[in-house]
């Protein structure tokens, strides 16, 4: 069974970095074709997309934000990192993580995360 | 970037009829590898998105097949049989096949 759960802090400051991690389950971030995603989304609004890390270590941004945007992974432990710097009250919403299986199966964000609220507010 | 547009943004519909989803690509979302990576999630108040269809027609896991997806190219559409109570909430459409992935604006499907 394939699990995401998100974490970090709820409220950051305006010019302050964000640091999420997505801890994972019942899938091996080693697997050809396997990624790990992060969307996030307004309150009140759409979906979007933010960065995708794959198997490989290879990595893509959204290219509105890639200045601001790194996605690391850390085999080991199960984990996807997600660090966002220069947050800006617009950044606020959630942030989520998902899984996607690429390749063949072309499984896009099959499984998700619950979110992580993340208020910017001085 | 590609854009994707949706169409209602929203619904209304009478339990039991069915309904019918539009989403637009500003681009032919074709990858080069043949497939086509259009992807429907439906997202309930305070969950996460789930995801419904995949490959612009493919069920996944669990979905019920009063759910099905069509298209080619740019034109695509999320339909529903009959809709059920449970069917409330926003649908999404988003593309898989170039980057940087792109979500539509959503469509809220609520009942009469």
């Amino acid at each position: 069974q394939i699990t995401l759960k998100e974490s970090g802090p709820t409220l950051v400051k305006p010019t302050q970095t964000l640091t999420l991690t997505c801890a994972f389950s019942g899938f091996s971030l080693t697997t050809s074709g396997v990624g790990v995603g992060w969307i996030r989304q307004p309150p009140g609004k759409a979906l979007e997309w933010l960065a995708l890390i794959y198997w490989d270590d290879d990595k893509q941004y959204s290219p509105s934000l890639e200045s601001r945007l790194t996605v690391t992974k850390d085999t080991s432990k199960n984990q996807v990192v997600l660090t966002m710097t220069y947050m800006d009250p617009v950044d606020t919403g959630t942030y989520y993580c998902a899984h996607r299986h690429g390749g063949s199966y072309g499984l896009d964000f099959d499984y998700w995360g619950q979110g992580a609220l993340v208020t910017v507010s001085s | 970037d590609i854009v994707m547009t949706q169409a209602p943004l929203s619904s209304p519909v009478t339990l039991g009829q069915p309904a019918s989803i539009s989403c637009r690509s500003s681009e032919s979302l074709v990858h080069s590898d043949g497939n086509t990576y259009l992807s429907w999630f439906h997202q309930r108040p305070g969950q996460p998105p789930r995801l419904l269809i995949y490959k612009t027609s493919n069920w996944f896991a669990g979905v019920p097949d009063r759910f099905s997806g069509s298209g080619a190219g740019t034109d695509f559409t999320l339909k529903i049989s009959r809709v059920e109570a449970e069917d409330v909430g926003v649908y999404y459409c988003m593309q898989g096949t170039q980057f940087p992935y792109t979500f539509g604006q959503g469509t809220k499907l609520e009942i009469k």
